[in-house]
C-alpha cells in the first residue's frame, strides 16, 4: 500500500462546478499536510497548507481528518485556469525530515 | 528574486557517462532535497540534507550521490547513469520556522534527464 494515495482522475468538470479531491495517508505519525499544484511539465507549487481546523483561501478549502487519515481539497466555482495536477503531501518528522507526495489528481476544467 | 535554480534543464546522455545536476538556492534555506518524478509514481525523494555536511537517503537513493559543502548548493551526482534513471528531477528547499520545519517546499524548475 502506498503511504500517500490519491485518485489519479482525470476529473473533467465544467467551469463553475465544485470539485473535491481526497488523499489518504497511512502513517499515523504524519505531522503536517499540504496541497501542491503542478502544471504540465512544471515544478510543483504550494497551493495551501492543511490545518486541523480546516482552512480556506478564496475558492479553495482544505480539510484534515486525522481519525480517518485523509485530507481533502474543495474547489468552488472552477475556472479554466484551475486545470492542473493537484498533489497532496505529508510530512514526517522522524529525526530527519521526510515529505511524501501522492501521485497527483489531474483536473480538467472545460468551458 | 527568491528561487531554486537547477542545471541543466534538459540532458540526453548515454549509459555510464557520469553527470552532475546542480541545484542552488538563494533563500538561505537549511533544508534541501532531490526528487524524481515518474508517470504514475509521483514525486519520490532521492536524498535530502538538513544542513551543511548533513545528508541522508530518501526512498530511492540507489545510483545517486549528493554532497552539501555549502548551504546554497546541493548537487545530484549520477556516477554511472542507467536507462532506469531517465526521469524528471526536482530540487527543493525549505526553512524551519521556530526550530520546526513547516514543510513548505520551494522547487526548482526541474531537469529532464534521458539516459540512452
Amino acid at each position: 500500500r502506498k503511504e500517500v494515495e490519491q485518485d489519479p482522475g482525470p476529473f473533467n468538470v465544467p467551469e463553475g462546478a465544485t470539485v473535491a479531491f481526497n488523499c489518504t495517508y497511512s502513517n499515523s505519525a504524519s505531522q503536517s499536510f499540504f496541497w501542491y499544484r503542478q502544471d504540465c511539465r512544471k515544478e510543483p507549487k504550494l497551493l495551501m497548507s492543511v490545518y486541523s481546523s480546516g482552512n480556506e483561501d478564496g475558492r479553495f478549502t482544505a480539510q484534515l481528518n486525522r481519525a480517518s487519515q485523509y485530507i481533502s481539497l474543495l474547489i468552488r466555482d472552477s475556472k479554466l485556469s484551475d486545470s492542473a495536477t493537484y498533489l497532496c503531501a505529508v510530512n514526517l518528522n522522524t529525526g530527519g525530515f521526510k515529505t511524501i507526495f501522492g501521485a497527483g489528481t489531474r483536473l480538467f476544467v472545460k468551458a | 528574486e527568491a528561487q531554486v535554480t537547477q542545471n541543466p534543464r534538459y540532458l540526453i546522455t548515454v549509459t555510464g557517462k557520469k553527470l552532475t545536476v546542480t541545484c542552488s538556492q538563494n533563500m538561505n534555506h537549511e533544508y534541501m532535497s532531490w526528487y524524481r518524478q515518474d508517470p504514475g509514481l509521483g514525486l519520490r525523494q532521492i536524498y535530502y540534507s538538513m544542513n551543511v555536511e548533513v545528508t541522508d537517503k530518501g526512498d530511492v537513493p540507489e545510483g545517486y550521490k549528493v554532497s552539501r559543502k555549502e548551504k546554497r548548493n546541493f548537487p545530484l551526482i549520477l556516477e554511472s547513469p542507467s536507462p532506469n534513471q531517465t526521469s524528471l528531477y526536482f530540487c527543493a528547499s525549505s526553512q524551519p520556522t521556530s526550530g520546526r520545519f513547516t514543510g513548505e517546499l520551494f522547487f526548482g524548475e526541474g531537469s529532464r534527464l534521458t539516459v540512452l
